[in-house]
């Protein structure tokens, strides 16, 4: 089946430091990624999505410069969290469509930002 | 109104019982819902993915629709201690790009 991978899975970073979560997906072609973030105990919010080579869409209360996202190619996305504070902890989690058309995504095993 | 609605929980059953999650939704647009499985800080694994109204079966899980009431619900038979975990609603308008707007999770522990 479809299978997006995520990495790093789990990343401490001192505060005012930027850090790059990536998103690939493995054997089909992502035009759209979205990414989500969650809290503890929380559901997953929609950050952004992303299609390839185009600027991403965000959700409103998502700082776009603070939160930069890359759609360089059908099976690669980032987000960087630049100058990361304490409150940008979160888990954070990446989805593409999956290769039973459009109607289904797939998921990203997910990224645990700390920040210190 | 959220447009999703889900109970927490926690919800604690013994194993073999029979469980029942539910979630409820505002936007009659929604056309595509499924429920996700999510494991302590790892990503949402699908489980069940509908089309409309109507009911659907696999192995131990049925998921059904409700257009008419904005209710969806997925039962889960003779429930097992590695079913413990929370379990995601999620729907979506259109097929294509448009993403997942998710209830808040209910945790279910199936007791030994």
């Amino acid at each position: 089946g479809a299978v997006v991978s995520q990495h790093p899975s789990r990343v401490i970073c001192k505060s005012g430091t930027s850090v790059k979560i990536e998103c690939r997906s493995l054997d089909f072609q992502a035009t759209t990624m979205f990414w989500y973030r969650q809290f503890p105990k929380q559901s997953l919010m929609l950050m952004a999505t992303s299609n390839e080579g185009s600027k991403a869409t965000y959700e409103q209360g998502v700082e776009k410069d603070k939160f930069l996202i890359n759609h360089a190619s059908l099976t690669l996305s980032t987000l960087t969290v630049t100058s990361a504070h304490p409150e940008d902890s979160s888990f954070y989690i990446c989805s593409a469509a999956g290769e039973r058309g459009a109607n289904v995504l797939t998921f990203g095993a997910g990224s645990r930002l700390t920040v210190l | 109104q959220k447009e999703v609605e889900q109970d927490p929980g926690p919800l604690s059953v013994p194993e073999g019982a029979i469980v029942s999650l539910n979630c409820t939704y505002s936007n009659s647009a929604f056309q595509y819902f499924m429920w996700y499985r999510q494991y302590s800080r790892k990503g949402p694994e699908l489980l069940m993915y509908t089309y409309s109204s109507g009911n659907k079966e696999d192995g131990r899980f049925t998921a059904q629709v409700d257009k008419s009431s904005k209710y969806i619900s997925l039962f889960i038979r003779d429930s097992q201690p590695s079913d413990s975990a929370t379990y995601l609603c999620a729907m979506r308008k259109n097929s294509g790009n448009t993403p997942l707007v998710f209830g808040k999770g209910t945790r279910l522990s199936v007791i030994a």
